[in-house]
């Protein structure tokens, strides 16, 4: 059973747009979420996270936005660029530090 | 400096050998986990050790044997190697009780093929 659920297998936006994944968990004890950036052939690398006490965070392009009630979660990418191409991995853990639970990705394709 | 490093890259085997893969973090973490992506490309968490001692252990055969020589290593050695077992198999490390942000540092990944 999926704790971690990312329904969209891919996006394609064209450069400049917003590009706007999105994912959904079922496990209320989830605390903090983080959002993971894979090229192929590498491993995933840490985009940006949020903690459950917060409903956005911002980091350059990329804002978080999560929405507890609704048990889900947003990543924005404004401006997208081409080298932002790549699959996007949601992730939650019930505390910082202990084992992450992954959703099944979106593959992201900016357009130039 | 790789801070996660997995040797080795790629392995080819045939069914019923026994393989090892090897990781090792130079980030000064107490946490290891190994992660396995399925052809379906999800990300599955199998072992988690902290400090050398085994915390997390979810459903996996018991052909598939993790060891932490020490907190910057954490080696997976695989019996009786099946054709199912073919995936990509992730090492990742992290700080135990470390703010959010700190996420995961990931290898690059082991691509096993059993033939």
């Amino acid at each position: 059973d999926q704790q971690v659920k990312q329904n969209s297998p891919s996006l394609s936006v064209q450069e400049g747009r917003i590009s706007i994944l999105n994912c959904d968990y079922t496990n209320s004890m989830f605390d903090y979420f983080l959002w993971y950036k894979k090229y192929p052939a590498e491993g995933p690398t840490f985009l940006i996270s949020i903690s459950s006490i917060k409903d956005k965070n911002e980091d350059g392009r990329f804002t978080v936005f999560l929405n507890k009630s609704a048990k889900h979660l947003s990543l924005h990418i404004v401006p997208s660029q081409p080298g932002d191409s790549a699959v996007y991995f949601c992730a939650a853990s019930v505390q910082a530090g202990t084992a992450l639970i992954f959703g099944k990705g979106t593959t992201l394709s900016v357009s130039s | 400096d790789t801070a996660v490093s997995q040797t080795p890259k790629y392995l080819v085997t045939q069914m019923g050998n026994d393989k090892s893969i090897k990781c090792e973090q130079n980030l000064g973490h107490d946490t290891m986990y190994w992660y396995k992506q399925d052809s379906k490309k999800f990300l599955k968490i199998m072992f988690s050790y902290n400090n050398k001692e085994l915390i997390i252990n979810e459903t996996v055969p018991n052909r598939f044997s993790p060891k932490s020589p020490d907190k910057a290593h954490l080696n997976l050695h695989i019996n009786s190697l099946e054709l199912g077992d073919s995936a990509v198999y992730f090492c990742a490390s992290s700080q135990s009780g470390g703010r959010a942000n700190y996420g995961y540092t990931f290898g690059s990944g082991t691509r096993l093929t059993v033939v």
